[in-house]
């Protein structure tokens, strides 16, 4: 079981909106940033989101995300099928010192 | 560009070591730190654990402390990471990663990926 809980599969239209939770504790996400990642089948995780809300340069700005007390979110609007792929959140767990990640959610783009 | 290239598959038995690196370019490499995490078939992210660029300190997860060797060559600019009594569990994709925010007391960020180093633990 992940320290951070995620919906194991979320899905929506074409051009719809979606958001994905994260929930955690307060010696994680209630203490530090959360990052969000996007994996396509096959590839490599890449970095979606950063320091709970900042998108990297090249991240279209459908993607947001926020973060409040144990939880953050992330938020893909117009959604594409290429945009079918799983979603991570991360955090540093100051109780446990280490990084952990959710369990991942599985984006479904009808 | 900034790339991080991991080296190519492996197939172990159980109970041997693996080796495995992550050549970075494209950045001063001193200035960040690299992490480690790992993915088995269908599962979650899992971090290991990482190296800061310029000191060389480590930090592991402690599921993996005592099996799980993070060095670094600098003037290769090359990270590697080591994991030793390999058993069929330690099955996946293993991926280097640098520190987006360069190099803090913890971690914040992972902002370049490599393509990942699949390691096979098969008798």
């Amino acid at each position: 079981q992940s320290v951070l809980t995620q919906p194991p599969s979320v899905s929506a239209a074409p051009g719809q909106k979606v958001t994905i939770s994260c929930s955690g504790s307060s010696s994680n996400i209630g203490k530090n940033f959360v990052s969000w990642y996007q994996q396509l089948p096959g590839t490599a995780p890449k970095l979606l989101i950063y320091d709970n809300d900042q998108r990297p340069s090249g991240i279209p700005d459908r993607f947001s995300a926020s973060s409040s007390g144990t939880s953050a979110t992330l938020g893909i609007t117009g959604l594409q099928t290429g945009d079918e792929a799983d979603y991570y959140c991360a955090t540093w767990d100051s109780s446990l010192s280490i990084e952990v990640f959710g369990g991942g959610t599985k984006l479904t783009v009808l | 560009q900034v790339q991080l290239v991991q080296s190519g598959a492996e197939v172990k038995k159980p109970g041997a070591s693996v080796k495995v690196s992550c050549k970075a370019s494209g950045y001063t490499f001193t200035a960040y730190a690299v992490h480690w995490v790992r993915q088995a078939p269908g599962q979650r992210l899992e971090w290991m654990g990482w190296i800061q660029g310029d000191t060389g300190k480590t930090k592991y997860s402690q599921k993996f402390q005592g099996r799980v060797t993070v060095t670094r060559h600098t003037s290769a600019r090359t990270v590697y990471m080591q994991l030793s009594s390999l058993r069929s569990e330690d099955t996946a994709v293993y991926y280097c990663a640098r520190e987006g925010s360069g190099q803090h007391p913890v971690p914040y960020y992972m902002d370049v990926w490599g393509e990942g180093t699949t390691v096979t633990v098969s008798s």
